[in-house]
């Protein structure tokens, strides 16, 4: 079956670390993979997105990377801060016209 | 300021009643979608519109049923309310001749009783 898998628990992290987050697929070939931040009570806000042809993507503090053999793309903060604080999640265009997402990562930053 | 807007963004309903769910955006986007969110379950597309005067199922269609007669409008219908369509539901929309990135509204929050 298909699925999108990322990692279920919170993560807490201190302010100034560095913190990576996870999104595993099985049973697609997206053309591209997309990060999206939300916040409690809000809708999701677009990040960064990585097409299948690029290894990596950065954006200010922020950097992703699509691997399509081992079926993952990784997400960088660096020097997290408190404001980092929220959910995070992926989503694939699965073909389907519209995007597939993972259930997200909530990151608690600590200051 | 451009964007989604979603109407109500809360609201109580007694099981078997019927509710529509607004969704407005002035981007003169072309594709709209709407999303429910569950807890542990993520977002889940209900339905889809690529272009005004057509819609297309998702992944969780049923009891749900959507209309798009111009390009700003996108409602979302539940003909007869039961208690697991309780949940927060996402308007989006997109360019779909862009970089498919999704704009979303701020959510209506649906309690079914």
């Amino acid at each position: 079956s298909q699925k999108i898998e990322q990692n279920s628990e919170a993560l807490n992290i201190q302010e100034g670390k560095t913190d990576t987050l996870t999104c595993n697929y099985t049973n697609y070939s997206p053309a591209y993979l997309e990060w999206y931040r939300q916040d409690p009570g809000r809708g999701p806000v677009f990040l960064l997105l990585i097409r299948e042809n690029e290894k990596e993507k950065r954006k200010e503090r922020l950097k992703v990377t699509f691997d399509t053999t081992l079926k993952q793309s990784l997400f960088h903060i660096t020097a997290s801060q408190p404001a980092d604080s929220a959910t995070y999640l992926c989503a694939l265009d699965t073909g389907r016209r519209a995007l597939t997402f993972g259930s997200g990562t909530r990151l608690q930053v600590q200051p | 300021i451009a964007g989604i807007t979603q109407a109500p963004t809360s609201q109580i309903l007694a099981a078997g009643r019927r509710m529509t769910l607004r969704c407005t955006q002035d981007m003169r986007h072309n594709a709209m979608y709407w999303y429910r969110q569950d807890l542990g379950l993520g977002l889940r597309l209900i339905h889809y519109s690529n272009t005004a005067g057509t819609t297309g199922k998702g992944e969780v269609p049923d009891g749900y049923s959507v209309s798009r007669a111009n390009t700003d409008d996108f409602p979302l219908t539940l003909a007869s309310a039961v208690p697991s369509q309780t949940s927060v539901y996402f308007c989006a929309s997109s360019d779909k001749g862009s970089t498919g990135e999704l704009f979303f509204g701020e959510g209506s929050r649906l309690t079914v009783l």
